[in-house]
């Protein structure tokens, strides 16, 4: 099956900093890859994805960008902020899809300080 | 538009007792995912279910674990005989459909949390 690896597990900028987060998957296959954010004590949400038939992906401070080759993509946020502070997951999602495909990497909690 | 409603938010149980976990898709929402975290980890999938049938189950432990998703009513996660193992959050997710991820429409609850003593 899918692994999807996550680094680094960790991560503290000083506000106004870049944050780069990377995952890389092992199925060739896999063709979608979400980012979600959690903050403390709340639920997963979307906010960013990008599919294998594009290499990047921005959206205001947040971008992904994907190597299907090296068979890794990247969350990049800028100009960080102290609200920017949760979990970040990456995942894969391999066809025929649906959700009960997606795997996700263990997470990385970004600390953003003032 | 409520979301994905979980309940309880916090659940404490002794080892040996029964949990449920209760999710209520958000509407117009009749597919309900449901997944495990485990401290440090991320979101595992356990199990797949429309209304009335489990779609795939792949992701759940083959003993003392159980789903449902009535005709009416929430889903409901079992877990039997729980240890300590057990102890994680439990989220369900919704969508509309049968689940293209590259739409973009699984809403999560704010999750379950678990313990065992």
């Amino acid at each position: 099956g899918e692994n999807v690896e996550q680094h680094p597990s960790t991560l503290s900028v000083q506000e106004g900093d870049s944050a780069v987060i990377k995952c890389t998957y092992s199925d060739s296959a896999s063709n979608y890859f979400p980012w979600y954010k959690q903050e403390l004590g709340k639920r997963p949400q979307l906010i960013i994805d990008i599919r294998s038939n594009v290499g990047e992906k921005k959206d205001q401070r947040i971008a992904v960008t994907l190597n299907k080759t090296a068979k890794h993509f990247s969350l990049h946020i800028t100009e960080t902020q102290p609200e920017d502070s949760a979990v970040y997951f990456c995942a894969a999602s391999k066809p025929p899809g649906g959700y009960s495909t997606l795997t996700f990497g263990k997470g990385t909690m970004l600390l953003v300080s003032p | 538009n409520a979301g994905v409603m979980q309940n309880p938010r916090h659940l404490v149980r002794r080892r040996g007792q029964e949990a449920r976990l209760r999710c209520s898709p958000m509407k117009g929402h009749s597919h309900v995912y449901w997944y495990r975290q485990l401290p440090e980890e991320g979101l595992k999938f356990m199990v797949y279910l429309q209304k009335e049938n489990i779609i795939d189950e792949s992701g759940m432990p083959k003993e003392r674990f159980s789903a449902e998703f009535p005709k009416e009513g929430p889903s409901i996660l079992r877990i039997q005989q729980v240890v300590r193992g057990d102890s994680a959050a439990y989220f369900c997710a919704s969508s509309p459909r049968s689940g293209n991820p590259s739409t973009g429409e699984l809403f999560f609850g704010e999750g379950s949390r678990l313990t065992v003593l």
